[in-house]
């Protein structure tokens, strides 16, 4: 029972450098989402998805780039890293279930990025 | 455009004893949840407790309880019996469910436990 897999826990990048944080889940959820979490701050939404191929923006989008080709998958770019980018990274994934009254997010363990 | 605040930066408790954290939220939407997250020191994300908006009575579990005052958007959490386990930060979120789904966060508590 995995729920929602980050990969990597940890990563260092250097200014200009590109990398993609990868999330996936295997609750077959339509909702899925990434946030960033400064030192001490709240979750701030970047990118959502409500369902393969479709994608919308965030809080605070810019820098970033997201996809999403299947239900199960959903990473995220950085394209030309900057250090303003160093942040705790979570995805996340969701469902609601009316008849139930019933929902929940489930969240990855955390990508912690560091840009130098 | 849905906005969560969290006034209380910090706050701190005597083990055994009862705690009460603030929320209060902006919205014109009808039909949400409300939750309230623990993050311990490991990051992992931890649901609490969950209210749905079109329901008057108050979650409980267990040790934690909500107070939800729908006109007045406030949404605090109670948590008794006070445990060192319970010392994390505490972010109270909103949920939309109507069309685009999407989970707005408070700013987050620090919750001492003092023993």
């Amino acid at each position: 029972n995995a729920g929602v897999t980050q990969t990597p826990k940890f990563r260092i990048l250097k200014i200009g450098q590109s990398m993609t944080l990868q999330c996936t889940q295997d609750m077959n959820h339509n909702y899925m989402y990434w946030y960033r979490q400064d030192p001490g701050m709240g979750l701030k939404l970047i990118y959502y998805s409500v369902g393969a191929g479709i994608t919308d923006k965030g809080e605070v989008p810019n820098g970033y780039n997201v996809s999403r080709s299947t239900t199960e998958d959903f990473p995220l770019r950085l394209e030309l890293a900057a250090p303003s980018q160093t942040s705790v990274y979570f995805c996340a994934s969701s469902y609601t279930n009316r008849g139930r009254g019933d929902t929940e997010a489930f969240f990855g363990q955390g990508t912690r990025l560091t840009v130098v | 455009a849905q906005t969560v605040t969290q006034s209380q930066p910090e706050m701190s408790v005597q083990e055994a004893e009862t705690v009460t954290l603030s929320c209060t939220y902006d919205t014109s939407e009808s039909d949400y949840y409300l939750f309230w997250y623990k993050q311990p020191p490991s990051r992992q994300m931890i649901l609490v407790i969950r209210q749905e908006a079109y329901k008057q009575q108050n979650a409980t579990e267990n040790r934690f309880s909500v107070n939800f005052q729908k006109a007045a958007k406030s949404f605090s959490l109670k948590i008794s019996d006070s445990q060192l386990g319970d010392a994390a930060m505490y972010f109270c979120a909103f949920f939309i469910i109507q069309g685009a789904q999407k989970l707005v966060f408070g700013q987050g508590t620090r919750l001492t436990i003092n023993p």
